[in-house]
């Protein structure tokens, strides 16, 4: 059980280029989500999925698309990426919601630096 | 809206010291969720407690223990006889129990144990 994975791990990019952050659960979760985190903010909320074809608006989702084709995968994607765009992103995922939730569960984070 | 504040930016502790991060948080909401997740310096998220709205118990876990008090909205969060390894970046969150299960972070609190 690989829990919750993210790719990749690390990555620079330059200002107006583009790329797809890769999330996997393998713990058949049917709610999956994006958060940044910005030193001094905490974590806030991108986007996220209640489940398969399905996505939503958190609390910051300007300058990210979203996919979620199938259910263990969530894919975040920066169109034309901003130095505003540095943070550390992490995936989560959780089996519950509403009145029977549960924790979600965290990635190991993709640190994205835009220059 | 929902808002969780965590007023201690930063605790420095000696070890074997007792030390109490603080939360407080606000929401509309009869019924809703609190959470505690730990972030060591490797980054990844770990959870440690979920509690129900409804259930006003302290808890405790071996060092760790939590103190619910509806009456002034405040989830604290007690470590006693604090270890080098408790060094870690603490974040306390909300969600609400209808919806998709989002959660809503404090800034969280970067406790120091020293030797």
């Amino acid at each position: 059980n690989a829990g919750v994975t993210q790719t990749p791990k690390f990555r620079v990019l330059k200002t107006g280029q583009s790329m797809t952050l890769l999330c996997a659960q393998d713990m058949n979760h049917e709610y999956m989500y994006w958060y940044r985190q910005d030193p001094g903010m905490g974590l806030r909320l991108i986007h996220y999925s209640v489940g398969e074809g399905t996505t939503a608006k958190g609390e910051v989702p300007d300058g990210y698309n979203v996919s979620r084709l199938k259910k263990q995968n969530f894919l975040l994607g920066l169109e034309s990426a901003a130095p505003s765009q540095t943070s550390v992103y992490f995936c989560a995922s959780s089996q519950w919601a509403g009145p029977n939730m549960r924790e979600q569960y965290f990635g190991p984070g993709t640190r994205l630096t835009v220059t | 809206a929902q808002k969780v504040t965590q007023a201690q930016t930063e605790i420095s502790v000696v070890e074997k010291e007792d030390v109490t991060l603080d939360c407080v948080y606000e929401t509309r909401d009869t019924t809703y969720y609190l959470f505690w997740y730990k972030q060591p310096p490797s980054g990844e998220l770990v959870f440690l407690i979920r509690r129900n709205s409804f259930d006003e118990q302290n808890e405790i876990s071996g060092r760790y223990s939590w103190n619910f008090q509806k009456s002034t909205s405040s989830f604290n969060f007690t470590i006693t006889a604090s270890q080098v390894v408790d060094s870690a970046v603490y974040f306390c969150a909300l969600s609400a129990a209808g919806g998709y299960s989002t959660l809503t972070f404090g800034k969280g609190t970067m406790l120091l144990v020293s030797p």
